[in-house]
C-alpha cells in the first residue's frame, strides 16, 4: 500500500525559510514522479513543483508563483522528496500535499498534508 | 498559463440524481485532463485521468469525457459519500493548472 507522509510544516515569519519533507513507502520510489500541491485556507488546489523520476533525469518544474524561491529535490535512496521554501510570503500560507505519479497517471496518491503558516 | 474554468461553482442535488460538471481549458490540452474529489479536511483523491480513464478502485458511477478544451465529469446515482468538492486538472503543459472547484451539496 502506498504511503506518503509529509512533515516540516509550521509557523514562520515573512521572509523566512522552511523545508518540507515527504517520506514515501509501498512503491518503487525511483520510478515515480513526485509533486507538491498546496491549498490556501478556503481556496482551491494549486500545483507547486515537480521532481521527475530517474528516467527523466530528475527534471524539475515550478509554478510561476514560487520560481526562484522554492526548490524541489528528491533522494531516491531515502524514498523522500523535499521542498525548500525561501523568502516566504503570507500568500504561501497553505496546506502542502505531497503527491506521487506513476506512468500514465497523474497525482494518483496523496499524503495527508502539512500546514505552513507565514505570519508575523 | 492554461486557465481552467469549471462550471458550476456549486451544485445542489439529491441522493439518486445524476449530475454533470464541466471544465473548459483556455487552449487545447488534448486528453491530458484529470478529475479529483476532495472531502472536507481530507486530501484529494484521484478519480479520472486521461480525460476518461477511471483510476484504480473508482466506482463506475463516475465517468469522464471530452478532449481538446471541453471536458465533463458525470456522476450517476448520487450517494451520500459523493457530496464533496470536485476539481479538474490540466497536465498537458507546465505550469499544471486546476479548475477552481465545484462543490456538490445536498439539496
Amino acid at each position: 500500500e502506498v504511503h506518503l507522509v509529509e512533515s516540516g510544516g509550521g509557523l514562520v515569519q515573512p521572509g523566512g525559510s522552511l523545508r518540507l519533507s515527504c517520506a514515501a513507502s509501498g512503491f518503487t520510489f525511483s520510478d515515480h514522479v513526485m509533486d507538491w500541491v498546496r491549498q490556501a485556507p478556503g481556496k482551491g488546489l494549486e500545483w507547486v513543483a515537480r521532481a521527475g523520476n530517474k528516467a527523466s533525469g530528475h527534471a524539475t518544474e515550478y509554478a510561476t508563483s514560487v520560481t526562484g524561491r522554492f526548490t524541489i529535490s528528491r533522494d531516491d535512496s531515502k524514498s523522500s522528496v523535499y521542498l525548500q521554501m525561501n523568502s516566504l510570503e503570507s500568500e504561501d500560507t497553505a496546506v502542502y500535499y505531497c503527491t506521487s505519479t506513476q506512468m500514465g497517471k497523474v497525482f494518483d496518491h496523496w499524503g495527508q498534508g502539512t500546514q505552513v503558516t507565514v505570519s508575523s | 498559463d492554461i486557465q481552467m474554468t469549471q462550471s458550476p461553482s456549486s451544485l445542489s442535488a439529491s441522493v439518486g440524481d445524476r449530475v454533470t460538471v464541466t471544465c473548459r481549458a483556455s487552449r487545447g490540452v488534448a486528453s491530458s485532463l484529470a478529475w479529483f474529489q476532495q472531502k472536507p479536511g481530507k486530501a484529494p483523491t484521484s478519480l479520472i485521468y486521461a480525460a476518461s480513464t477511471l483510476d484504480t478502485g473508482v466506482p463506475s458511477k463516475f465517468s469522464g469525457s471530452g478532449s481538446g478544451s471541453e471536458f465533463t465529469l458525470t456522476i450517476s446515482s448520487l450517494q451520500p459519500e459523493d457530496f464533496a468538492t470536485y476539481y479538474c486538472l490540466q497536465y498537458k503543459s507546465y505550469p499544471f493548472t486546476f479548475g477552481q472547484g465545484t462543490k456538490l451539496e445536498v439539496k
